[in-house]
């Protein structure tokens, strides 16, 4: 089983529209997750980090985090072509002391004009 | 801010030359400093961890006699591809975690290296 799972897609929406993106992780006592959004050829770049259990909102996105069922979620509203990208979820590795991430292979997202 | 550069951004060599790659964080000091490999449509890939003034910890089945770091300071880490062949033509990306806080990673632009 992948400690961090998210479904590849292409996930389609049209500009405006709200994008849901999805992760799940296996550690339960994962405690930080972080969104990065990829674009093709770039490096990845830190959108949002979350904590706690609940909702954290940023201008158009939302991150959204529930540890009892091991799924944090991204929101992305009045969704625009620039945010056509790859989204990686990120989750902490409780077992190493070196501040590593697990990374999920990412969620394409396409917004269609 | 939190800005990571790295240089140079593209490189091309030939096969056996050795390249390599310079990670700064410029507005901050970096506990920790990451290494990361990206073939054309695949996910990132850990190459290996960095401490500023300890040896590296790499990942499994990543070659520590051909990927070398060096982490000299809290703003400087280097990569080498020692004697580089044409598989090790990928995307190189560095990242950084800020002294005393915990795991958000801020990400260099990343460097193509073309191996010919």
């Amino acid at each position: 089983q992948k400690e961090v799972e998210q479904n590849s897609g292409p996930l389609s929406v049209p500009e405006g529209a709200i994008a849901s993106l999805n992760c799940t992780y296996s550690d339960r006592v994962s405690q930080s997750f972080f969104w990065y959004r990829q674009y093709s050829g770039k490096s990845p770049e830190l959108i949002m980090s979350i904590y706690s259990n609940g909702d954290k909102e940023d201008g158009r996105f939302t991150a959204q985090l529930n540890k009892a069922s091991q799924y944090v979620s991204l929101l992305i509203r009045d969704s625009q072509p620039s945010d056509s990208a790859t989204y990686l979820c990120a989750v902490n590795s409780p077992m190493d002391s070196s501040y590593k991430l697990i990374f999920g292979s990412g969620t394409r997202l396409l917004v269609r004009p | 801010g939190a800005v990571v550069s790295q240089h140079p951004s593209r490189v091309i060599c030939k096969s056996g030359t050795s390249v390599k790659i310079e990670c700064r964080s410029l507005d901050f000091q970096a506990t920790t400093m990451f290494w990361y490999r990206q073939f054309p449509k695949q996910s990132l890939m850990l190459m290996a961890t960095s401490n500023e003034g300890s040896k590296a910890t790499y990942e499994q089945g990543v070659e520590k006699d051909k990927f070398l770091i060096n982490h000299a300071s809290l703003t400087l880490s280097t990569l080498t591809v020692t004697s580089a062949h044409p598989e090790d033509s990928s995307f190189y990306i560095c990242s950084a975690t800020r002294l005393l806080e915990t795991y958000e990673q801020y990400f260099g632009p990343g460097t193509r290296l073309t191996v010919t």
